[in-house]
C-alpha cells in the first residue's frame, strides 16, 4: 500500500448505528486531519493531528470522535449520526509545520458516508 | 464574507480551450497558495504550488497569484478530457497546519 488509505469506501449507516472509518497513511508524516466534504461547500477541516496529539477540533459535535494511536493510523468513531452528517470523510497526512516550508497534506479516497 | 471565494462552476470547455480558473481571498495572512486536483470518487491530489506573488508554471499548468488583489489564477492550457475533474484552490499563512479551501470548480473538457 503507499500514500493514505481509508476504509470503508462506501458506509451507510443507521441514526443509531456506531461504526468507525480508518485511515493508514505510508508517506512517514506525523500530522493526520479529517475532514468533511459535503456538496458545493468548502473542504471543512474537523481534526488535526500533530505528533499523535490532538491540536485542533474545529467546534465538531460530539458524535464524532477521532482516535489516533500512532503516527500513521487515524480513526473517526461515529455513532448517533444525523441525516445532515451525510457527506466525504477524507483523511490527510502531512509533515508538521516547521519541517517543510509548507503545509503539503496528501488526501486518501474518502469513505462516502450516507446516513439513513 | 468567505475566506476564500471560488465560482462552483460547473465549466465545460471544448478540448484543446485555455481554461482560467480563479479564486479570491480575504486574508491578508495567506502566504502559500495551492491548486488541488480531485477527479470523481478520489481525493484531492496537489497540482501546483506558489509562495506569495508571481507565476509557477508546469507543463501546460500556469499558477498565477497577485497578492495586491488577492486573486489566484490557474490556467491550463490545450486542456485535454483528462483535465475534467474538481479544480479546489487552497491556501495558508506561515508556519500553519491549517489550509483554507475554496468550494471548488467543476471542469469538463469535452472532445
Amino acid at each position: 500500500e503507499t500514500g493514505v488509505t481509508q476504509t470503508p469506501r462506501h458506509l451507510v449507516m443507521g441514526m443509531t448505528n456506531k461504526k468507525s472509518l480508518k485511515c493508514e497513511q505510508h508517506l512517514g508524516h506525523n500530522a493526520m486531519y479529517w475532514y468533511k466534504q459535503s456538496a458545493k461547500k468548502p473542504l471543512e477541516l474537523m481534526f488535526v493531528y500533530s505528533l499523535e496529539e490532538r491540536v485542533e477540533n474545529n467546534s465538531v459535535p460530539s458524535r464524532f470522535s477521532p482516535e489516533c494511536p500512532n503516527s500513521s493510523h487515524l480513526f473517526l468513531h461515529l455513532h448517533t449520526l444525523q441525516p445532515e452528517d451525510s457527506a466525504l470523510y477524507l483523511c490527510a497526512s502531512s509533515y508538521i509545520p516547521g519541517q517543510r516550508s509548507y503545509n503539503e497534506q496528501f488526501f486518501g479516497p474518502g469513505t462516502r458516508l450516507t446516513v439513513l | 464574507q468567505k475566506e476564500v471565494e471560488q465560482d462552483p462552476g460547473p465549466l465545460s470547455v471544448p478540448e484543446g480551450a485555455i481554461v482560467s480558473l480563479n479564486c479570491t481571498y480575504s486574508n491578508s495572512a495567506f502566504q502559500y497558495f495551492m491548486w488541488y486536483r480531485q477527479y470523481s470518487r478520489k481525493g484531492p491530489e496537489l497540482l501546483m504550488y506558489t509562495y506569495s506573488s508571481g507565476n509557477k508554471e508546469d507543463g501546460r499548468f500556469t499558477a498565477q497569484v497577485d497578492k495586491s488583489s488577492k486573486y489566484i489564477s490557474l490556467f491550463i492550457r490545450d486542456s485535454q478530457p483528462s483535465d475534467s475533474a474538481t479544480y479546489l484552490c487552497a491556501m495558508s499563512a506561515y508556519n500553519t497546519d491549517k489550509l483554507i479551501f475554496g468550494t471548488g470548480t467543476r471542469l469538463q473538457v469535452f472532445p
